[in-house]
């Protein structure tokens, strides 16, 4: 099941801040967040493994609600480069543990 | 070597034709991934192989083929395509097999398929 990704389109300033949420109807053992520019591969951002886990990389951080079901990726002061489109990839529990994308986000940073 | 290579970068196909994709990573991942995208959506689970052997086959269409010759290569072999087949296939590899979890995702850059 397709996680679902809120909200679909953000457009920000420089050194604006944003929010994506991910939540999913199933029990998650990971939930992975990867950005992908325009024409480009995803690029992976940051993982989250365990109920309340908080990372960060650089000014974009990452919070899971393992009784939720849910993460939310924090982009604090943003900078032009971190236009592109934000998916999140929940991974459940079971034998075969394969990423499962959500619907992404698409983020415009406007100078 | 952290990449994942991709090859072609661009095919155009024919509806009869045969033709093959590639990927190659030499990271000592063990296990890869076949992913279709089309435009403005997420990537869409094919095929895996977890130590060279074909682990998960998401119902994917015969029309599409998957060959892992060995740990660093992976091939999708394609043959008698739709038009609705034109895409971005994106091949991906991760450290640790389909059981482990966890498994973070190296993408390639992708090859643009293009079905006439």
């Amino acid at each position: 099941q397709q996680p679902v990704q809120s909200p679909q389109a953000v457009i920000l300033r420089e050194g604006e801040d944003a929010v994506i949420n991910c939540s999913s109807s199933k029990a998650l053992y990971s939930v992975h967040w990867y950005r992908q520019k325009h024409g480009e591969a995803p690029v992976f951002l940051m993982i989250l493994l365990k109920g309340g886990e908080q990372k960060g990389h650089e000014k974009i951080s990452a919070s899971f609600n393992e009784k939720k079901q849910q993460s939310s990726l924090y982009l604090t002061a943003s900078q032009l480069s971190y236009s592109g489109t934000y998916f999140c990839g929940t991974e459940g529990w079971g034998s075969a543990r394969q990423l499962t994308f959500g619907s992404g986000t698409q983020l415009t940073v406007l100078p | 070597d952290t990449e994942v290579t991709q090859t072609p970068k661009h095919l155009v196909m024919g509806m009869t034709n045969k033709k093959s994709l590639k990927c190659e990573q030499h990271m000592g991942h063990r296990a890869m991934y076949w992913y279709k995208q089309k435009a403005k959506k997420p990537p869409e689970l094919m095929f895996v192989y977890s130590y060279e052997k074909l682990s998960i086959n998401e119902s994917v269409p015969s029309r599409f083929s998957p060959e892992c010759p060995n740990s660093s290569l992976l091939n999708l072999h394609l043959h008698a395509l739709q038009p609705e087949d034109s895409a971005l296939y994106l091949c991906a590899s991760s450290h640790g097999g389909i059981s482990s979890g966890a498994n973070v995702l190296t993408f390639g850059a992708g090859s643009r398929l293009t079905v006439l």
